[in-house]
């Protein structure tokens, strides 16, 4: 079945550490995103990619890396420069939006710093 | 700048309808959308809705969108138990952008 793989569900860091959250999907898509969820915030866009060898930053994407080297792979590095880090990241991928964009998403990573 | 309101929390009885609203302000969304969320699970599309319909009818889902007043809303008939999860209105921008701007979600509560 096609579908977005995130990984690791949960990960704890410690404060100074980079972290990278694996993002793979295989439902043929050139769009990919990454938000960030925290209580009562609704969903806040960290970076997408229209298409391989590129990306845009998003609302918040200070503290944050990512890179588009294959279709299927969206990988997103929290830097320890990100301040406040402990969230819920979901990957999310589309069809280029020519009609409704409808974003298919993985099942998030929960990121904890200790 | 643009932005998306919705309740925080609602709670209703099994078998009862269910009505989450949404406020958005960028008039020039193409569509607006609804998303469900179980806990510790990503989003799914619910259903969308181009923005020149007012209403839009899919089984149990009942949007509907006054233009006017930017105000959106879904109602679930018959709520189940299996419903209670959080729940995003979501806009798109102009066609063709990838832009989307989420709602804060509104935690549906389903009492049996």
């Amino acid at each position: 079945d096609g579908g977005i793989t995130q990984s690791p569900k949960y990960l704890f860091r410690k404060e100074g550490q980079n972290v990278t959250l694996s993002c793979e999907q295989n439902l043929n898509h050139d769009a990919m995103y990454w938000y960030r969820q925290d209580p009562g915030q609704g969903l806040r866009l960290i970076y997408y990619s229209q298409i391989v060898n590129d990306f845009q930053k998003g609302d918040i994407a200070e503290g944050y890396s990512v890179s588009r080297e294959k279709k299927e792979s969206f990988p997103l590095t929290v830097t320890s420069a990100q301040k406040n880090p402990t969230a819920f990241y979901l990957c999310a991928s589309s069809i280029p939006p020519t009609g409704a964009n409808v974003l298919t998403f993985g099942a998030g990573s929960r990121l904890t710093v200790l | 700048g643009e932005d998306v309101e919705q309740s925080l929390f609602l709670s209703v009885r099994e078998g009862d309808s269910s009505v989450i609203n949404c406020t958005y302000t960028d008039s020039s969304s193409t569509y607006l959308y609804w998303y469900k969320q179980e806990p510790g699970a990503g989003l799914q599309l619910l259903t969308y809705i181009f923005s020149n319909m007012d209403m839009k009818q899919d089984q149990r889902l009942t949007v509907l969108l006054n233009k006017k007043d930017k105000h959106l809303s879904l109602r679930i008939a018959d709520t189940q138990t299996g419903d209670s999860a959080i729940y995003f209105c979501a806009e798109d921008g102009a066609s063709g952008t990838y832009k989307y701007i989420f709602g804060t979600g509104t935690r549906l509560k389903v009492l049996a």
